[in-house]
Formats: C-alpha cells, structure tokens, sequence
C-alpha cells in the first residue's frame, strides 16, 4: 500500500516562529488532507488538498503531487497551535485513507 | 451547524465484553468513517458506510463491525474486548466519503479494557 512520511517527527517553536511541516508520499493520490489534532484529541481539517496551493489565515499548504510531496506552512505561531499534525492520502476507489504518523508540535509562550 | 457527535465519551470495559460505540454525522453528510488511534500504531481504518452500505473496510478482526442507518448515523461494536483493544475511537464524516470531500472528526470514544 501507499506509504506516507511526515517531518519532523517533533518540533519545538517559541510563538511568533514560522515553521514548515513536510509530508511525503510513496505513489501518486488523488486525496490529500491536514489535520491538526488538539492537545484534548480533537481532531480538525485544515485543509483539502490534492494538489495546489490553499491559505487560511496564518496556515497556508502546497501539494506538489507530481513530485509526491505535500507542505504546511505555519506562521506567527501561538500556543493555540502545539498539538500534532497528520496528513492523509488517498487513490481513491477502494483504497483507504492512509495517515502519517504525525509532526507533533510544541509552541512555547 | 452541529459537528460530529460520539457518544460516550469515556467507556471502561472488562476482558470479553462487548461495546457499542455511537456516531451522528453533520447534517447532509452520507459517509462515515471510523479510525482506531493508539500510540503505537497511530491512526487505522477500519471501516466506511455511505447510505447504510459499507463501502470499505480495513485489516480489523471481524470482531469489530458497525452499521449505518438510515438517518446516516453510525454504530460501532466490538466484541469479546481484548487488552489490545484499548484506544480512541474516531468517527469522521464527510459528504461524499473521504476520497472525495474534506473529513471531520468526532471528539472521539476513548476506551479502556481491563
């Protein structure tokens, strides 16, 4: 099956840094997703995104889905932000969703 | 609009009982999707249900089953609970099932076997 790789694996900021966060990807997908779950486990869609290049206020992704690799940039971080971030893809039909095993993210005050 | 609903929240069970483990979705939303997390092996699929139909499945014992009915929400079960079986328990949903539209997840089922 697909296989997906996320780094950093861990990754420490004080707020106000900017960071990038990788996902890579093992065959082509139709499917891309970010997540960010929550220090409590909630877990939020950041975005949908197989290809292109999406923003939603301070969080921006790229897919880059020729070259199998999809970023999340994260500026001006906050506290608010530290918790883990998975990507997921897909090929769709009768292929799951296959999640990475996550960036964890701590944002210190 | 309401979000994902599981419900309970925290369960704890014994060795070789069984659990049912509830989901409404949004409103509008036909799929839903359930995930086993644990910190060894993170998030896994484990099955999908679009209009009362499961749709896919993943490498889960057939120990754990669920249904959808017709009002889209879900049911989980698992039965003769084992150790291995203590996780949290996600249910997302999506329009059109997650190839196809944005998931989003419920607060999750976190369950304890002793």
């Amino acid at each position: 099956g697909i296989q997906v790789e996320q780094s950093p694996p861990d990754l420490i900021l004080q707020e106000g840094a900017n960071s990038t966060l990788r996902c890579n990807f093992s065959d082509s997908v139709n499917n891309l997703q970010w997540f960010h779950q929550n220090p409590w486990g909630q877990l939020i869609n950041l975005f949908y995104i197989p290809s292109g290049t999406k923003q939603n206020g301070r969080l921006s992704a790229t897919t880059v889905a020729t070259e199998r690799y999809s970023l999340l940039y994260i500026s001006s971080s906050q506290t608010t932000d530290s918790g883990v971030y998975f990507c997921a893809v897909g090929r769709g039909g009768s292929e799951k969703l296959v999640f990475g095993k996550g960036t964890k993210l701590t944002v210190n005050p | 609009k309401a979000g994902v609903t599981q419900t309970p929240r925290y369960l704890i069970k014994t060795r070789g009982q069984q659990v049912t483990l509830s989901c409404s979705p949004i409103s509008g939303h036909r799929s839903v999707s359930w995930y086993q997390q644990t910190p060894g092996q993170g998030l896994q699929f484990l099955f999908e249900y679009f209009s009362e139909t499961q749709r896919n499945k993943g490498n889960f014992p057939g120990r754990f089953s669920g249904r959808q009915f017709s009002n889209s929400r879900s049911e989980m079960n698992v039965s003769t609970l084992e150790l291995g079986d203590s996780a949290l328990y996600l249910c997302a949903s999506s329009i059109d099932g997650p190839d196809n539209s944005p998931l989003h997840f419920g607060n999750g089922t976190r369950l304890t076997v002793t």
